[in-house]
């Protein structure tokens, strides 16, 4: 079955402090991975996926099939980074995406 | 290009009673799912409609159940609703295909008394 799981329901960091949110998956297939946000008052949008292997907005994350693992990482956080980050796994075609339980990233000054 | 829109922002209902969400798609997406997300959680699959068939269902109950129109906007029915349906619920459409984007609306706040 397939299962993602975010082990931290809160992370707190300085501004300037690395930052990883960690996400470990199940699933027997090949998964597609995503890291969704959602800022303040804000819907949810979709950050960065697996398949792209792209950094945006300074974030990046390797899917560790080993491990299975999608941990997200930013080498310098900022305040604008709060918000809830969710990982989510999907099949192919992106049918019956699951989502973790979220983890809330707070940025101090 | 316009977003994903969800109604009503807000409802609340009695034990028992039924209810039924909508969501438009956005411009150009031919794939809607709806998602669940109690307080705490995250969103939880219910189930994914495309060219108004449902092709994915999460493990939610016969009593919730869908439709989608020629022009891909969605409903999702909830029956004999329970305290426990008391959600936030979220519709996301995008385009069928591998990789493709799910843009998500702002949600419909459920709450049954």
């Amino acid at each position: 079955a397939q299962r993602v799981t975010q082990p931290e329901k809160l992370l707190s960091v300085f501004k300037g402090a690395p930052v990883e949110l960690k996400c470990n998956y199940s699933y027997s297939g090949s998964p597609e991975l995503f890291w969704y946000v959602q800022y303040s008052r804000q819907r949810l949008q979709l950050l960065l996926r697996h398949i792209s292997r792209e950094s945006i907005k300074g974030f990046t994350a390797d899917l560790n099939k080993g491990e299975t693992s999608f941990h997200l990482k930013k080498p310098f956080a900022q305040e604008e980074d709060s918000a809830m980050y969710y990982c989510a796994l999907s099949q192919y075609n992106n049918n019956d995406m699951r989502f973790g339980a979220g983890t809330r990233l707070t940025v101090k000054p | 290009e316009t977003g994903v829109t969800q109604s009503p922002t807000h409802l609340i209902k009695t034990r028992g009673q039924q209810v039924t969400l909508r969501c438009s798609s956005q411009s150009g997406h031919n794939t809607v799912s709806w998602y669940q997300q109690a307080l705490g959680q995250g969103p939880q699959f219910i189930f994914q409609y495309y060219r108004e068939e449902e092709n994915g269902r999460g493990n939610f109950p016969p009593r919730f159940s869908g439709l989608q129109f020629p022009n891909y906007s969605s409903e999702l029915n909830v029956n004999a609703l329970e305290l426990d349906d008391s959600a936030l619920y979220l519709c996301a459409s995008r385009q069928q295909g591998r990789d493709t984007e799910a843009f998500f609306g702002q949600g419909t706040r459920l709450t049954v008394v």
